[in-house]
């Protein structure tokens, strides 16, 4: 079956740094993407490893390891607007078409 | 750029009724879903279209559940009957392809009453 494994709540202080770890096991697996969900908004894009190591986009960076199925997103010098829900999301390719399976959310809570 | 439009934001109804969302994605985006997302969830995909065609539905209740995409631009969702456990957040996205990064619009929140 496909699956994804993250925790589901983690807390952190602001200026800090917090890593949300991604584990997952699916069939099809092509490669690994993480979204912010503000509490009533939409989910956003923030970043997509198909390769092995270390993506930096700003204050983020993801981390993948296909071999070990784990993937990672790193956020650094944490502003209360970070307090948010992160999803990974496995691009996996079944049937020819490229499905974007969901975990379940990591909700991030930052304190002053 | 414009985002992904959907509409209406807030929708109450009662059981058994019918509802219908609205999505106009990104101008020039191929690819258009529909997800479900339950209140603590991840999104659920309902639907998945290419231009307009059926990619993948393989999780939309079909026999309340239909969608379409008539003309490869905006699309419809629509929920007939209404049951309790439909109330949920009803979110559109669109892709340039089914492979790119997806864009979502605010969603739909849907209760059921």
């Amino acid at each position: 079956g496909q699956s994804l494994e993250q925790p589901s709540e983690v807390t952190a202080v602001e200026g800090a740094i917090v890593q949300i770890n991604c584990t997952y096991q699916t069939s099809g697996f092509y490669g690994l993407s993480w979204y912010q969900q503000h509490d009533g908004g939409a989910p956003t894009f923030l970043s997509y490893n198909a390769l092995d190591g270390l993506e930096e986009t700003g204050r983020f960076s993801s981390f993948l390891s296909r071999s070990d199925s784990y993937g990672y997103l790193l956020l650094q010098e944490l502003q209360m607007k970070d307090s948010a829900s992160y999803f990974c999301a496995v691009r996996d390719l079944g049937d020819s078409n490229y499905q974007l399976i969901w975990g379940a959310g990591t909700k991030l809570i930052i304190k002053p | 750029e414009a985002g992904v439009a959907q509409s209406p934001r807030y929708k109450i109804i009662e059981k058994r009724q019918s509802v219908a969302f609205w999505c106009n994605p990104i101008s020039g985006h191929a690819t258009l879903y529909w997800y479900q997302q339950i209140l603590g969830q991840g999104p659920k995909l309902l639907i998945q279209f290419q231009n307009n065609g059926v990619v993948d539905d393989s999780q939309l209740p079909k026999d309340r559940f239909s969608a379409e995409r008539l003309k490869g631009v905006d699309s419809t969702l629509k929920i007939q009957p209404a049951k309790l456990e439909d109330s949920a957040v009803y979110l559109c996205a669109s892709s340039l392809y089914g492979n790119q990064p997806q864009h979502f619009g605010d969603g739909t929140r849907l209760s059921i009453l």
